[in-house]
């Protein structure tokens, strides 16, 4: 059993770089989500996908956020010109389709912007 | 989303019962009690979830009131490996209803 998977588990970038997240899911699993999660709070909801198709992004994804998911197999989370404020946890998790109960969650990717 | 409300920390020693407290007074009727963990340098990993019923699997329990109105989670004895930052989450039974709104949780530190 893989799980899900994130690469690179850690990231220390300079402000104002853009860096790029990759998260594979358990592999019969058709829906992935992304939250971020800073020190001392529960993750935040950013965005969901169904197979390829993204059919949620939370307020908190701004223009400088994108992720994609081709194929509906693995996705990438991307987040151009970082600022301080982005240093978090960017955690990924999948569910299958009957799994309307519990989402499986990777280990998470830390970024640090420096 | 309906709000819940937990306890920052709770202690409890090991091999020992512990009842982790959820309030969710504006809960509707179709909104499942879901309660995940988050150990130390981890992803969250579901614990168990719930309706109306109490509900025990190989991890917990979980006992929800009549009124529906609170939840408690219950480790039948707490071992090092269950320190962790439990969170009580609703979650809506309608489509759009995935995502999943974490509070603070309530950090369990489990003493040898």
């Amino acid at each position: 059993d893989t799980g899900v998977s994130q690469d690179p588990r850690h990231k220390i970038t300079k402000r104002g770089q853009n860096v790029t997240f990759r998260c594979d899911p358990i592999s019969e699993h058709n829906r992935l989500y992304w939250y971020r999660q800073t020190l001392g709070q529960g993750p935040e909801f950013l965005t969901y996908f169904q197979n390829e198709a993204q059919l949620e992004k939370s307020r908190l994804l701004s223009d400088r956020f994108s992720a994609e998911r081709p194929k509906g197999s693995f996705s990438t989370l991307e987040i151009q010109r970082t600022e301080q404020g982005d240093s978090a946890m960017y955690l990924c998790a999948s569910s299958s389709y009957r799994g309307r109960y519990e989402q499986y969650f990777g280990p998470g990717t830390r970024l640090t912007v420096t | 989303d309906a709000k819940t409300t937990q306890p920052n920390s709770m202690e409890s020693n090991e091999e020992e019962p512990v009842h982790l407290p959820c309030n969710h007074s504006t809960i509707s009727g179709t909104d499942y009690i879901h309660w995940y963990r988050q150990l130390p340098s981890q992803g969250p990993e579901y614990v168990i979830h719930g309706l109306t019923s109490n509900v025990n699997n190989r991890m917990a329990s979980l006992a929800i009131a009549e009124d529906r109105k609170s939840s408690t989670l219950i480790l039948h004895r707490a071992t090092l490996r269950d320190a962790a930052v439990y969170y009580c989450i609703l979650r809506g039974a309608g489509a759009g209803s995935y995502q999943l709104t974490f509070g603070k949780g309530t950090k369990l530190s489990v003493i040898p």
